[in-house]
Formats: C-alpha cells, structure tokens, sequence
C-alpha cells in the first residue's frame, strides 16, 4: 500500500502555464507538508499543514497556493509557472506537530519542468 | 552562515569501509536530529534520529550529537554497495519545521 501518494509524477509544462500537483496519505496522519528540492539536491520547506489549518508557510511567491481539503489530502496550485520552479516537489507527512522526532514520510516527488 | 551545513561529496568508499558523515549547525534551540537517506529519483526516508547529545547505534548505523560543538555525526560500519544514496542531515526547531542540510552523496564501490 502507498503510504504518501503524488500526481503526477512528471509534469512539463511551458511558462506562464498554471499547474496543480496532488497528494494523498493513508497513514491518519495529522500534518502534511510541501517540500522543494532544487538541482543541487537542497530540500526547503514551503508549507506545512496541520488537520487543515496552514502552519508553516514559508517565504515562498504567492503564486504558489496550498490547499488542503481534509486531512488526508494537500495539494500545490502554481501559477504563471516560471522556468526557475523547475524542480522536484515533495509531498510529506507526519504524525502530529510537536514533539518526539517527527518522523516524516515522503512521497515519491514530483519533476516539475518549466520550459 | 546557513543554519545547516553538510559537505556535499562526493564521496566514494570501497564496501567494507567505514564511512563517517557529518553535519554543523548555528542554531542552540534544535533539540531533535535526524538523518535521512534519499535513493536517486526517490523520497527521502527517515534512517535515524537522537534527541539531544548522545549516541544512537541501530545495526550498522550510529548517530552521533555533540550539542556544545553544535556538531552531529553519522558513522556507518562495512558500508555495502546499498548504501550508496544522498544522506540528508535534518534538526527540528518547534512544531514541524525540520531544517534539512543540502546532503551528502555517497557511493559505495564493491
């Protein structure tokens, strides 16, 4: 079974374009996240949500939107894509907030490619 | 200064060899220290994680934490050719901010 699930998994597009990235988890966690990896392989956080509600939200263009329409689901609308939001973004999710080592778990990205 | 350094490698071992990984960090309120382990076009998985100074041995992998030196290591003993992946450092401020280090890639050579 799929513990965090991602579509798609590729995604190329030309810029301008609006685009949205979809993920899912069974595992009954609480918080779920988006996450950016770059060429260089660095992994940032965008946002983070916990049943719902938006907890973290990093300096991230407002172009980007989260949406999480219940707990088990968040997904990522981009709009006027630009060529530097090529990159791998990761869907995450973890227990709850707070304490105790926060195991997170990934999904298995999607390559945004921005022509 | 980054909050999270990590060299980046390279690094390339023969199996068999020890193979020591390493963080710095600026930030004294981190109090939980994780490593993940990220396979190439695959989701990083959580491999290990200390909360505060100490060691942590789990099979053939032991974390390491000096909070003083602000200084976490990861030692993996009679590395395999399996091992070979990008190990990604990663420390928890509050909440579920994890602040990850841009990772080490390792290749282990058989």
């Amino acid at each position: 079974d799929t513990a965090v699930s991602q579509t798609p998994k590729y995604l190329v597009t030309q810029m301008g374009n609006d685009k949205s990235i979809k993920c899912e988890q069974n595992l009954g966690h609480d918080t779920m996240y988006w996450y950016k990896q770059d060429s260089k392989k660095f992994l940032k956080i965008m946002f983070s949500y916990n049943n719902k509600e938006l907890i973290i939200n990093e300096t991230v263009p407002n172009r980007f939107s989260p949406k999480s329409p219940d707990k088990a689901h968040l997904n990522l609308h981009i709009n006027s894509l630009e060529l530097g939001d090529s990159a791998v973004y990761f869907c995450a999710s973890s227990q709850s907030k707070g304490s105790h080592g926060n195991e997170q778990f990934f999904g298995p990205g999607t390559r945004l490619t921005v022509l | 200064q980054k909050e999270v350094e990590q060299d980046p490698g390279p690094l390339s071992v023969p199996e068999g060899a020890i193979v020591s990984l390493n963080c710095t960090y600026s930030n004294s309120a981190f109090q939980y220290f994780m490593w993940y382990r990220q396979y190439s076009r695959k989701g990083p998985e959580l491999l290990m994680y200390t909360y505060s100074s100490g060691n942590k041995e789990d099979g053939r992998f032991t974390a390491q934490v000096d909070k003083s030196s602000k200084y976490i290591s990861l030692f993996i003993r009679d590395s395999q050719p399996s091992d070979s992946a990008t190990y990604l450092c990663a420390m928890e401020t509050s909440y579920d901010k994890v602040i990850f280090g841009p990772g080490t890639s390792l290749s282990v050579i058989p």
